[in-house]
């Protein structure tokens, strides 16, 4: 049973470019959730979403940032117009059911780069 | 605002020691804890969980204590041994009325590392 796979790993984009980060849950997971996490800190909340639905989105970024889990294929994490401060790593998590809990799993993260 | 954070950034134990990494939490609201383990260019990796009507819950080398009295919650490691070094997260939940809960906050976490 295949982990929560992120794609790409790596992404540098340059100032003003849009990136697209992808992360497919574990099988049988329903449940997405996408956090930030700046060099040497936490890792930030930022959206939650189930099938075709948002449930939480207060840790996203009023503007540029947007999220959608489709009813087939992988959670997307949009950036568009990126700037250096999007520099992050990025990384999804799964779980079959609401609520962070023994089930649930995280990605290897994207780590984005903005030049 | 309501945070989650450690006291230090980093913790050097000589292997074979025990290790005891603290984290102060200011959500009482809080339901659930979680300790994750994060290793250099990885995600996070869940080790143990506790929930706020527990005080202490004991895993394989690793044990968690919870006082909500102080809003305090440590993690215990055992003999450490190479493999430990990492960072180490403490992460609070808050379920709601809906009976589920919406995301993590995250301590910015301890380096802790393994002295030969």
């Amino acid at each position: 049973n295949a982990g929560v796979m992120q794609n790409p790993r790596h992404l540098v984009r340059r100032r003003g470019q849009e990136a697209r980060l992808r992360c497919s849950p574990m099988k049988g997971h329903s449940h997405v959730y996408w956090y930030r996490q700046l060099p040497e800190e936490g890792l930030k909340f930022m959206v939650y979403l189930q099938k075709e639905n948002i449930i939480d989105e207060s840790g996203m970024p009023k503007e540029r940032f947007s999220a959608e889990f489709p009813k087939e294929g992988p959670s997307i994490l949009r950036i568009q117009q990126v700037v250096r401060g999007d520099s992050a790593a990025y990384f999804c998590a799964s779980s079959p059911g609401r609520g962070m809990n023994t089930e649930a799993f995280f990605g290897q993260g994207t780590r984005l780069t903005v030049v | 605002g309501e945070s989650v954070g450690l006291h230090l950034p980093t913790l050097s134990v000589q292997e074979g020691d025990n290790s005891i990494i603290n984290c102060a939490y200011s959500n009482s609201a809080s339901d659930y804890f979680i300790w994750y383990k994060q290793e250099s260019g990885k995600g996070p990796q869940f080790i143990i969980d506790i929930r706020s009507n527990m005080d202490k819950r004991q895993g394989q080398r690793v044990t968690v204590l919870l006082n909500k009295t102080v809003k305090h919650l440590s993690l215990q490691i055992a003999a450490t041994q190479p493999g430990d070094s990492a960072v180490y997260f403490c992460a609070e939940e808050e379920w709601n009325s809906g009976g589920g809960a919406d995301g993590l906050t995250f301590g910015k976490g301890t380096h802790l590392i393994i002295q030969p």
